[in-house]
């Protein structure tokens, strides 16, 4: 059964129209990530929570935004998708903030911008 | 110059071939993780190790510190392995490195 549940699979949106990918787990871990990887590129750390605290990446545009209600979910906000914003969008979990602990990660959004 | 360093990029092999997959880095580390990326997205954390060697099923990953480099093997490849292989490094909590990805090809 999936730990890392991403929706949706692949994602559509159109230049400047706001779109919000989701993430969902089930291992109950403390830390949620998001990653922006681009095509033949490593992926890259956009933010992260721990719990609660949410903790941004120097270099992550303003136009990226996150939320996480609760333990188990947590969204990718991109307030005005721009044509370089299209790429595989993963969210990966770990148990605790050390740096020994192994990530889960979700199966990604491929996001489109028209 | 990127911290971590993966050889070769791509890799294309027939099956039944023992495959290696080369990484470097050049940064402290506590932990290296092997990651497989299926086509299409979904990455999958293989090994994570910080000294040693790791064994599961064909797969083996090795690390030597001292040298700053890591390998992983695929005995016995076949056509479902293919993926791209990523070598990533724990530097600090929440602050991993990934290398750029090795593509192999295991044709049948």
């Amino acid at each position: 059964d999936a730990m890392v549940i991403q929706n949706p699979r692949y994602q559509v949106t159109q230049f400047g129209k706001p779109v919000t990918l989701s993430c969902s787990q089930t291992l109950n871990h403390n830390v949620m990530y998001w990653y922006q990887q681009k095509s033949s590129q490593a992926p890259k750390l956009l933010f992260h929570y721990y719990d609660k605290d949410f903790n941004n990446e120097a270099d992550t545009p303003d136009n990226f935004q996150s939320r996480r209600p609760n333990t188990s979910f947590c969204f990718l906000d991109i307030r005005s998708p721009g044509l370089g914003d299209a790429a595989m969008y993963l969210c990966a979990t770990s148990r605790g903030a050390g740096s020994n602990e192994k990530l889960f990660f979700g199966s990604g959004t491929q996001l489109s911008v028209l | 110059k990127n911290e971590v360093e993966q050889s070769p990029q791509n890799l294309t092999a027939q099956e039944g071939e023992f495959i290696t997959i080369n990484c470097s880095y050049s940064v402290g580390i506590s932990a290296l993780h092997w990651l497989q990326q299926h086509p299409g997205g979904g990455i999958v954390s293989l090994f994570m190790l910080s000294s040693g060697k790791k064994k599961h099923g064909r797969l083996i990953a090795t690390i030597n510190i001292q040298e700053k480099h890591s390998s992983l093997h695929i005995t016995a490849s076949h056509p479902r392995d293919s993926a791209v292989y990523i070598c990533a490094v724990s530097v600090r909590n929440n602050d991993m490195r990934f290398g750029a990805g090795t593509r192999l090809t295991v044709k049948p």
